[in-house]
């Protein structure tokens, strides 16, 4: 079965200073492996995805993501985080052969000025 | 004008009524999910659909029913709403390179 964990409910971080989002995964075979960012009131929005090839992914907005395989993990990356970075992410996880997207539970990001 | 609508954007009802969420798209993507939020949960999978004749049940199924009128709506239906069904519901949809493209969300409430 496939499954993802956001260990941290909320991240805090200063304008400025690089920030970390935490993502590990389960799943048979290669997975396929997704960022999206939700502000208020809106809609997920797409960041950025890994599927094959490089383990380091950029994607929107100047973040990125590393996919680790042997941990299992993809967390998401930004060198500057800005106050407008603060919103809701979901990392979310899909087995090369099925056609389900699991999300995990969310990390609030809050930056602070 | 969006790429995926849903409607209603907020509802509030009475349990053991019928309500229907609806969904429709301009992205010409043949791949449409319904996912229901709740606080602490994340989304949960309730139905996709690859095609008008290829409907598939999600995570949490049960309680619900779809319908894929045509290639560009799919709706999401409680034939007898109960309170544990109050959510955040969003219909997206997805481009053949994987990303989904959601909807602005439904909020329903059930009292």
């Amino acid at each position: 079965a496939q499954s993802v964990a956001q260990p941290e409910d909320q991240v805090n971080v200063a304008e400025g200073n690089p920030l970390t989002v935490k993502c590990t995964y389960s799943v048979s075979g290669n997975p396929y492996l997704f960022w999206y960012v939700q502000y208020p009131n809106r809609g997920l929005q797409f960041l950025l995805k890994y599927i094959t090839g490089d383990n380091l992914v950029k994607g929107s907005y100047g973040f990125e993501a590393e996919f680790n395989k042997s941990q299992t993990s993809f967390h998401l990356k930004k060198p500057s985080a800005l106050v407008s970075d603060s919103a809701l992410y979901f990392c979310a996880v899909r087995a090369y052969n099925t056609d389900k997207l699991i999300f995990g539970t969310g990390t609030r990001l809050q930056v602070f000025p | 004008d969006a790429d995926v609508t849903q409607t209603p954007r907020n509802r509030i009802t009475k349990t053991g009524k019928r309500i229907m969420l609806e969904c429709s798209q301009t992205k010409g993507h043949d791949r449409m999910y319904w996912y229901r939020q709740d606080p602490g949960l994340g989304l949960r999978l309730i139905y996709y659909s690859f095609d008008v004749k290829d409907i598939n049940k999600g995570e949490i199924s049960d309680g619900y029913s779809v319908s894929r009128q045509a290639q560009a709506k799919f709706s999401l239906s409680l034939e007898s709403a109960i309170p544990n069904q109050t959510a955040l519901y969003f219909c997206a949809t997805r481009r053949n390179t994987g990303e989904l493209f959601f909807g602005e969300g439904s909020r329903l409430t059930v009292l």
